[in-house]
């Protein structure tokens, strides 16, 4: 079975520009998490999606959206970006997203921010 | 906040059992413990997780105490490659919890 992929895996942009980035879960998942990893703050949940509904959000500001389609892939976009939003974000796939259902992790997209 | 402890980092000799611990006093009846890994620039593996028993899969064995306040992660035979930050999370049972919380998990620094 394939894995969760992720893409791109590499990004540059500017301060002020938006970015979209793009997960597909592995084959029969229905819950995709996003999450954040800087140095500074380590690994932080942004939101989870379940059946094209956001069920779960972390912390983060409005500039931080997502969206799942009906075949479970989900992208999420960021907005009016900040030298802070660098990261590497990362998505997770789990096939609810209840207990005992492990999360799978991509590669993650390493954004830069300049 | 995480609701674990777990050591900044820790060395293991090539070949020899890697025991990593985790402390989640605050730990309720229906949270289960989670372990993952992150092998540097990958997005984190699960390993293992446990409600009360003892449990044991191909890449590692998870013993939790009765009182369930800590943990034990084993590596049995480490190698090179088990070199990672290990996360210890506790996560409630049922319901919608898509998210994991994570902590700053343990360096684990395999040694030949």
């Amino acid at each position: 079975k394939a894995g969760v992929t992720q893409t791109p895996r590499y990004l540059i942009k500017t301060r002020g520009q938006q970015v979209t980035l793009s997960c597909s879960p592995i084959s029969g998942h229905r819950s995709v998490s996003w999450y954040q990893q800087t140095p500074g703050q380590g690994l932080q949940f942004l939101f989870e999606y379940f059946s094209e509904t956001q069920r779960n959000k972390g912390n983060f500001p409005g500039r931080f959206s997502g969206r799942q389609f009906s075949n479970s892939r989900s992208e999420m976009n960021v907005s009016t970006l900040e030298l802070g939003d660098s990261a590497l974000y990362l998505c997770a796939s789990s096939l609810s997203g209840e207990f005992g259902y492990e999360q799978y992790f991509g590669p993650g997209t390493r954004l830069t921010v300049t | 906040d995480a609701k674990t402890t777990q050591p900044t980092s820790m060395d293991c000799a090539e070949g020899r059992a890697a025991n990593l611990p985790c402390n989640h006093s605050t730990i309720s009846g229906n949270e289960y413990v989670y372990w993952y890994r992150q092998i540097h620039s990958q997005g984190p593996q699960y390993i293992i997780h446990g409600l009360k028993n003892n449990e044991t899969n191909e890449m590692a064995s998870l013993i939790i105490t009765e009182d369930r306040k800590s943990s034990t992660l084993i590596l049995p035979h480490a190698t090179l490659r088990d070199t990672a930050v290990y996360y210890c999370i506790v996560r409630l049972y049922g319901g919608s919890q898509g998210n994991l919380i994570f902590g700053k998990g343990t360096k684990l620094s395999v040694k030949p």
